[in-house]
C-alpha cells in the first residue's frame, strides 16, 4: 500500500534561518504533491503543490521541490519567523480517484526569535 | 462565503451512542471528504464522494456511514460509538477543476469528539 512519512521529530530552529521539512513516499507514483499548515485547534489550509513534471515551485518565502526519482518532496522556509511555526503535512494525490488525498503524520515546526 | 463548516464543535458520547456530524460547503465544490486525526497519525480518510450521488470508501471507513445529501452537504454517521473513535473529525471539500488544476482542499475547523 501506498506509505508517506516526514521527519517524525520536532523540528527546532532560529529566527532567521531556512527550515527544511522532509516528506518520502513509497508504492506511488504520484502526479501531484500538496503541502498543508495546520495550527493547533484548526483544520489544515493549502500552502502549495508540485507536479510531477516540476522540480521545484516557489511561493513568497516558500519552496517545494520534487524528486521523482528518489520518491522525495522538501519543503523550504527562507528567512522563517515565530509566526511560522505550526505543524507542516504533505500529501499524495489521487487524482483518479475523486481528487482523494493520503496525508503524512506532519512535522511540527518551531521558530524561535 | 463561509466556507466548510462543521457542526457541532465538540461532542460527548457515551459508548453505543449514536450521532451524526454534519458538514456544509457554498463554494459549490464537487467532493467532499472526511478525515479523522489522531496524535502521532496524522489525518486518516474515512469516506469521500467524488461528486453528488456518489461515496466510498477510505483507509478506516469502519464504524462509520456516510450521506451525501446534496452538492452542500456531507454528513458522517457513528452508529453505535466506540472509544477507539475518539478523535478530532475534519471535512473538506474540493472543487473538480481549480485555478491551479491540482486538487487542493479546503477543510472546516474540526469536530472533538470524546466517547467515553
Amino acid at each position: 500500500s501506498q506509505k508517506i512519512e516526514q521527519n517524525s521529530e520536532a523540528l527546532n530552529i532560529q529566527e532567521g534561518k531556512t527550515a527544511t521539512l522532509t516528506c518520502n513516499y513509497t508504492n506511488y507514483s504520484p502526479a501531484y504533491l500538496q503541502w498543508y499548515r495546520q495550527d493547533p485547534g484548526r483544520g489544515p489550509v493549502f500552502l502549495l503543490l508540485i507536479r510531477e513534471n516540476e522540480k521545484e515551485k516557489r511561493k513568497e518565502r516558500l519552496k517545494v521541490t520534487f524528486d521523482t526519482t528518489l520518491k522525495q518532496s522538501l519543503f523550504h522556509i527562507t528567512a522563517s519567523q515565530p509566526a511560522d511555526s505550526a505543524t507542516y503535512l504533505c500529501a499524495l494525490v489521487f487524482y483518479n480517484q475523486g481528487g482523494k488525498l493520503i496525508f503524512g503524520q506532519g512535522t511540527e515546526l518551531s521558530v524561535k526569535p | 462565503n463561509a466556507g466548510v463548516t462543521q457542526t457541532p464543535k465538540f461532542q460527548v458520547l457515551k459508548t453505543g451512542q449514536s450521532m451524526t456530524l454534519q458538514c456544509a460547503q457554498d463554494m459549490n465544490h464537487n467532493s467532499m471528504y472526511w478525515y479523522r486525526q489522531d496524535p502521532g497519525m496524522g489525518l486518516r480518510l474515512i469516506y469521500y464522494s467524488a461528486s453528488e450521488g456518489t461515496t466510498d470508501k477510505g483507509e478506516v471507513p469502519n464504524g462509520y456511514n456516510v450521506s451525501r445529501l446534496n452538492k452542500r452537504e456531507f454528513s458522517l454517521r457513528l452508529e453505535s460509538a466506540a472509544p477507539s473513535q475518539t478523535s478530532v473529525y475534519f471535512c473538506a471539500s474540493t472543487p473538480l477543476i481549480s485555478g491551479t488544476g491540482g486538487y487542493e482542499q479546503y477543510f472546516g475547523p474540526g469536530t472533538r469528539l470524546t466517547v467515553t
